[in-house]
């Protein structure tokens, strides 16, 4: 079955440090990958995607995510952490062009001290 | 672009009661929207896709006659939380998809609390 497994439930950086949200997948075939930010209370907002271009994705407020074959591995990192980022991550999969079924991991909290 | 919003965005009822959540595409057109069903501190899980004019797909183990979906128009679709209970109480959250390869825009979802 399709799966996507996120390392560690909770992430804590100081502000100005650097964030690593890990990702992996489980298949032998390149799916879609996907990042999404949910802050409380809130839907889920996309952040970036891959769909097999640029390995290397660049997304909003600064965050972006390495498509990494080998590792079957989809982190996703930010130079420098701010206040307003402490939030919900969601890493999710997709097998169909049409990204109609999404598989999402469990979710990472991030949680930024000053 | 691509705003989804939800209503209500917060509902309290009694046991036994039915629940009406409606999911809108704002500013595109839909004709496949999905409902997700989330636990305070989990992942999403998706409920059914719902497919304008036709009748809803629905995830394994996710109860048809309790979960009625219906997407009557392009911008609208309606879950309805049928003969609530306690267990029911959930975050409840669709997305839309406004084209190929756009990926799913997901509204703010609706917190449902069963009494």
């Amino acid at each position: 079955a399709q799966s996507v497994t996120q390392l560690g439930s909770h992430v804590s950086v100081s502000e100005g440090a650097l964030v690593l949200l890990r990702c992996n997948y489980s298949s032998s075939v390149p799916p879609y990958l996907f990042w999404y930010v949910q802050y409380p209370n809130q839907g889920l907002q996309l952040l970036l995607k891959y769909t097999s271009a640029a390995t290397l994705v660049k997304g909003i407020n600064g965050f972006e995510a390495e498509f990494k074959k080998s590792e079957t591995s989809f982190h996703l990192t930010k130079p420098s952490a701010h206040m307003s980022d402490a939030a919900e991550y969601f890493c999710a999969v997709s097998y169909n062009t049409g990204f109609q079924k999404l598989v999402f991991g469990t979710g990472t909290r991030l949680l930024v001290s000053p | 672009g691509a705003v989804v919003s939800q209503h209500p965005s917060w509902v309290i009822c009694k046991s036994g009661t039915s629940v009406k959540i409606e999911c809108r595409s704002l500013d595109f057109q839909a004709t496949t929207m999905f409902w997700y069903r989330q636990f305070p501190k989990q992942s999403l899980m998706l409920m059914a896709t719902s497919n304008e004019g036709s009748k809803a797909t629905y995830e394994q183990g996710v109860e048809k006659d309790k979960f009625l979906i219906n997407h009557a128009s392009l911008t609208l679709s309606t879950l309805t939380v049928t003969s609530a209970h306690p267990e029911d109480s959930s975050f409840y959250i669709c997305s839309a998809i406004p084209g190929l390869a756009s990926g799913q825009f997901f509204g703010p979802g609706t917190r449902l609390t069963v009494l």
